[in-house]
């Protein structure tokens, strides 16, 4: 596997705490995304990410922001966390592959967060 | 928006069965990708499809992709325990965002030994 770093891989927080959730990769891929991972909801992008300082909003972005200041890491954070924010996090990474218009998606272990 | 509709949700077989998972958009896909998720694991990159009415098969695991690169599916032949885990098929739209991964819900298979 890629080398994709998520942290923490476990956390539980209250409501209204800030919360951030780190991924690291070791790839040098221009690529970053976070999705949520909800039982009978499947894979949802939260925010993504096209380059440095570059990024943009997915199909769940209400209440989640993103910075990339470097190449490397993707922060996803949660001003003020809800019960609805309970969930696993996945970061995942990919290279563009020109010739099929679309990436191909390697994924982090994924961060389970519980929001009492 | 585009939808990716994914059935069964669930799939129970016996060891030496055969499973095969289904994927529908609602539009027209440049492409289709399938991911596997063992129990407790993260999603797992299977095969790309691009053109319209690609086969290809990865020993016992067949994927195929419809004429009209609006479905897809996932058939295994003979499972077995190793296959268990949930399936996931991701679509793209042509002239969509680098972010326009659709996934669907998944197909959550349990093998009996």
């Amino acid at each position: 596997d890629a080398g994709i770093t998520q942290s923490p891989r476990h956390k539980v927080t209250e409501t209204g705490t800030p919360v951030t959730l780190r991924c690291h990769q070791t790839e040098n891929h221009r690529y970053m995304y976070w999705y949520r991972q909800d039982p009978g909801h499947g894979l949802r992008l939260i925010h993504y990410s096209y380059g440095v300082k570059d990024t943009d909003k997915g199909e769940v972005s209400d209440g989640y922001s993103v910075s990339r200041s470097k190449t490397e890491d993707f922060l996803l954070t949660l001003e003020s966390a809800t019960s609805s924010q309970t969930s696993v996090y996945f970061c995942a990474i990919s290279e563009s592959y020109a010739f099929s218009g679309a990436n191909v998606l390697t994924f982090g272990a994924g961060s389970r967060l519980t929001v009492l | 928006g585009q939808q990716v509709m994914q059935i069964p949700q669930y799939q129970h077989v016996q060891e030496g069965e055969d499973f095969t998972t289904y994927c529908n958009s609602s539009t027209t896909l440049s492409n289709i990708q399938w991911y596997k998720q063992r129990p407790g694991g993260h999603p797992v990159f299977l095969i790309q499809l691009v053109k319209s009415g690609e086969v290809k098969k990865q020993k016992r695991l067949t994927f195929q992709f419809g004429e009209a690169k609006k479905n897809s599916s996932l058939h295994i032949t003979a499972t077995q325990t190793t296959d268990v885990g949930t399936y996931f098929c991701a679509g793209s739209e042509y002239g969509g965002s680098q972010g326009n991964l659709i996934f669907g819900k998944g197909t959550k298979l349990s093998v009996k030994p």
